[in-house]
């Protein structure tokens, strides 16, 4: 079946240190890609996709590549703030058509950014 | 402001008790969506719904039960048969194609059993 594996966390960085969160997938079919944000106590929110290989989603100075030679979509960004600390959520999802619009997501991976 | 909005934040429930938590949008979406919050496991998709009077189970549907009478609204009753009900209960929305459409969440409901 689909499925999304990110980096196991905690991470904990430095303000202005470089940020990667690593994710994989396995999908039958092609998956749209996503990234998603969640403050404590809230629910989600996009963070940026990407619906073909090769296309980089990007926003808050955060990016990420669809990779399909290495089924990855791993975010990063130069220079991380206090109030990029969050969960991150790594997601794919399918066409309603090819897979009954099911989405799967990554267990998340929580990011402390430390002044 | 057009939105996703759940009620209640915080819910308290016996054992043996069945309970609705709500979920309106006001985003004119076609698709809507019931997922569970465990720590640690990230999201699992309780039920969904693409079309008004429809509506599919997920990977977790056990115990848990759908309506979907209205285009804006998707209440999730979580029944006496669920066994495990304590979570963080999330609802989303989206267009209708989630290959390509975003997912718009609500702020969540914490559920609680005592």
């Amino acid at each position: 079946g689909d499925s999304v594996t990110q980096m196991e966390g905690p991470v904990t960085l430095s303000e202005e240190a470089f940020l990667t969160i690593n994710c994989t997938y396995t999908a039958t079919g092609y998956p749209s890609l996503f990234w998603y944000v969640q403050y404590p106590g809230e629910g989600l929110q996009l963070l940026l996709k990407a619906t073909k290989a090769d296309d980089k989603g990007s926003n808050k100075g955060f990016e990420a590549t669809y990779r399909k030679e290495t089924t990855s979509f791993h975010l990063e960004k130069g220079s991380v703030q206090v109030s990029d600390s969050a969960v991150y959520f790594c997601a794919l999802s399918l066409t309603f058509r090819t897979n009954a619009g099911k989405s799967t997501f990554g267990d998340g991976t929580t990011l402390t950014v430390k002044p | 402001d057009g939105g996703i909005t759940q009620s209640p934040k915080y819910l308290f429930r016996k054992e043996g008790q069945n309970v609705t938590l709500s979920c309106e949008q006001n985003l004119n979406h076609d698709a809507m969506y019931w997922y569970r919050q465990d720590p640690g496991q990230g999201l699992r998709l309780i039920y969904y719904s693409q079309i008004v009077n429809d509506f599919q189970k997920g990977d977790i549907a056990e115990g848990y039960s759908v309506s979907r009478e209205k285009k804006e609204s998707f209440p999730l009753t979580v029944t006496s048969a669920q066994k495990n009900p304590t979570a963080f209960y999330l609802c989303a929305s989206s267009i209708a194609d989630p290959r390509t459409d975003t997912q718009y969440f609500g702020p969540g409901t914490r559920l609680t059993v005592l």
